[in-house]
């Protein structure tokens, strides 16, 4: 079955600096959403991506959606320690795969 | 407020003993979702139901039960809890088909099994 897998685990940053979480899939998704978790909280919706080869920001996110939709990425610049959290991507129709998530930590 | 809630939000039992955990939402939607999520696992995928009195099995529905009476509740039985059932639940909903709709998520059940 289908498999989505997010890299890498734990990302340890110093405040400023940029931050990037990978996900990756087993088979072509027909789109892929992203979602933060903070800590003790539940996952909240951030964006979802359809078209092949699609980029959208959000202020400082940017995320990014593979040419042959396989693969997605997360980028962070110039982090805050408001970013903290565990950051998923989910694909599937109505059987959600998520990845494991990468947890971010931000030093002041 | 457009929610879902989920009850209790804390839990701990013993092997065997029957319970069930509520989800609720008030926001109309068909779709409903159960998860379970541990320790470098991420959030996996327990049943989900795509209207009243449809379910269908997730990645791992063993040991799991689960109802759609009604639209806007989708409870998640455990008839005979076992210590690697100990995890945080997550019950969640959306519009229409999951993966192309935000999914709302409950604040979770962290249920202890002993």
């Amino acid at each position: 079955g289908q498999q989505v897998m997010q890299i890498p685990q734990y990302q340890h940053v110093q405040e400023g600096e940029d931050f990037t979480t990978y996900c990756n899939s087993s088979t072509t998704l027909s789109n892929i959403q992203w979602y933060k978790q903070r800590p003790g909280g539940h996952p909240v919706f951030l964006i979802q991506l359809v078209k092949s080869g699609e980029v959208k920001k959000q202020k400082r996110l940017t995320f990014q959606f593979g040419e042959a939709k396989k693969n997605s990425s997360l980028h962070i610049t110039a982090t805050q320690t408001t970013d903290v959290g565990t950051y998923f991507c989910a694909g599937g129709n109505n059987d959600m795969r998520f990845g494991a998530g990468t947890r971010l930590t931000v030093k002041p | 407020e457009a929610q879902v809630t989920q009850n209790p939000r804390y839990l701990i039992t013993v092997t065997g003993k029957k319970l069930t955990v509520t989800c609720s939402q008030n926001m109309n939607h068909e779709y409903m979702s159960w998860y379970r999520q541990d320790p470098g696992l991420g959030l996996r995928q327990i049943y989900y139901s795509m209207n009243v009195e449809v379910t269908d099995k997730g990645d791992v529905p063993e040991g799991y039960k689960v109802s759609r009476k009604e639209k806007r509740n989708f409870p998640l039985i455990l008839e005979s809890p076992s210590p690697n059932q100990t995890s945080l639940y997550f019950c969640a909903s959306t519009r229409g088909l999951a993966g192309r709709n935000e999914q709302f998520f409950g604040p979770g059940t962290r249920l202890t099994v002993l």
